[in-house]
């Protein structure tokens, strides 16, 4: 069993959809939460990154943590077909020399 | 511009080669990484590095080989004994290596087998 899994899609939306985006996890050492863009070709961009449990909102993103189901969550409201991409959920214990844990990735399409 | 340079974009590799990725930052981030990603399995550790002359393998270091000689700059070598190296080839750095900061990343490299 992975110790991040995430659905791979393809999500397929209309364009000004919320979108809901999921990753469960195994590990409850975990503590920091982020999630990735990655446009095909490119390499992830940082959207959002959280500590805890709880909500941050930036803009039309939202992530939130529940870290009592080991369950992280990214909004998008309003979406566009610009938000198409796959989007990486990843996280870390805090300490230690190790890198970020990843989810294989969700692949999102927005239809105009 | 601050950022993480991959370089190439592309690269080609004939049976029995050695080839060398190269990644180099001017964010002067401490911590430098390699990830691999294949479809629908997203990014594996290959080798990270805390700071010069020092690094670490990651979860699937076999194959592969890495330098840190200066702060900037953290190659990545993928040797013949590497039997499926075709994938997409990921570098990225933090500030520090406490696991509570985030990555950032370079545009890859995609390596494939002539």
């Amino acid at each position: 069993q992975k110790e991040v899994e995430q659905d791979p899609g393809p999500l397929s939306v209309p364009e000004g959809a919320i979108v809901s985006l999921n990753c469960t996890y195994s590990n409850s050492a975990f503590q920091y939460f982020m999630w990735y863009r990655q446009y095909s070709r490119k390499g992830p961009e940082l959207l959002m990154y959280t500590y805890s449990s709880g909500n941050k909102e930036d803009g039309r993103f939202t992530a939130q943590v529940d870290k009592s189901s080991k369950y992280i969550s990214l909004f998008i409201r309003d979406s566009q077909p610009s938000d198409s991409a796959t989007y990486l959920c990843a996280m870390s214990k805090g300490t230690g020399r190790r890198a970020l844990t990843f989810g294989s990735g969700t692949r999102l399409q927005v239809q105009p | 511009d601050g950022g993480i340079t991959q370089s190439p974009k592309y690269l080609f590799r004939k049976e029995g080669q050695n080839v060398t990725l190269s990644c180099e930052q001017n964010l002067n981030h401490d911590a430098m990484y390699w990830y691999r990603q294949d479809p629908g399995q997203g990014l594996r550790l290959i080798y990270y590095s805390q700071i010069v002359n020092d690094f670490q393998k990651g979860d699937i270091a076999e194959g592969y080989s890495v330098s840190r000689e200066k702060k900037e700059s953290f190659p990545l070598t993928v040797t013949s004994a590497q039997k499926n190296p075709t994938a997409f080839y990921l570098c990225a750095t933090t500030a520090g290596d406490l696991g509570n900061q985030p990555q950032h990343f370079g545009d890859g490299t995609r390596l494939s087998i002539l």
